[in-house]
């Protein structure tokens, strides 16, 4: 593993179904967060968490559901999709000093129908 | 709350210089970041300015200004390449960054 990791790259899924987004890191970042993407808004923060143990919650994140076990894992949950979740999903860690530079995953599209 | 406010898209030619802007309001500032994202891509870090001032990188460079809550990333020597949308993000007190809505910008030959 090189970087941030994201699976799946897309997915399609029926309203009502839990799914888990996966994101995995190997920079040993202590900070990691969930973005979604849509046209026009840009990314917006999801859930992030600053260390493992501990997460906190950001600007759209009704829906949605994380847990930080370890310092390399940072799964996003939704628990039962709804159509307007359909978007590009994003993980992103960073280092807890300095500049606090995001490094991003390839993304997940999703499609909720 | 935040705002951060840029333009929606720019056009240019290949070989000439494009400015994007950025201007925010901020509960906190700790840092402005600039990002590219090709389409269908990740966003990849370009810039990062904490202080006033111009930060140059090759290309590009990016301003910021505090007191004007205002910062450009500027794009010399345009490439077909550099076709992508820019990303502008803010730090505002903690690991967190809030995002504009990105500039899309169309080089053309």
């Amino acid at each position: 593993i090189a970087g941030i990791t994201q699976a799946p790259t897309s997915q399609i899924l029926a309203a009502g179904r839990r799914m888990t987004l996966r994101c995995t890191q190997d920079m040993r970042h202590n900070a990691m967060y969930w973005y979604r993407q849509d046209l026009g808004l840009g990314l917006r923060l999801i859930h992030y968490s600053n260390t493992a143990g501990t997460t906190g919650k950001g600007e759209v994140p009704d829906g949605y559901s994380v847990s930080r076990a370890n310092t390399d894992d940072f799964p996003l949950t939704l628990a039962s999709a709804v159509p307007s979740q359909t978007s590009v999903y994003f993980c992103a860690s960073s280092e807890a000093s300095g500049s606090f530079e995001q490094f991003f995953g390839p993304g997940t599209r999703l499609t909720v129908l | 709350g935040q705002n951060i406010d840029q333009p929606t898209e720019m056009t240019a030619t290949e070989g000439a210089i494009v400015q994007i802007n950025c201007t925010y309001q901020t509960s906190g500032f700790n840092g402005l970041f600039w990002y590219q994202q090709h389409a269908g891509e990740a966003p990849t870090f370009l810039s990062y300015n904490v202080l006033d001032g111009l930060e140059e990188k090759g290309r590009f460079s990016s301003f910021l200004s505090r007191s004007k809550g205002y910062s450009y990333l500027l794009l010399k020597e345009l490439q077909m390449k550099d076709s992508a949308s820019y990303l502008c993000a803010v730090r505002d007190g903690d690991y967190k960054l809030s995002f504009g809505a990105g500039t899309t910008v169309t080089v053309r030959a």
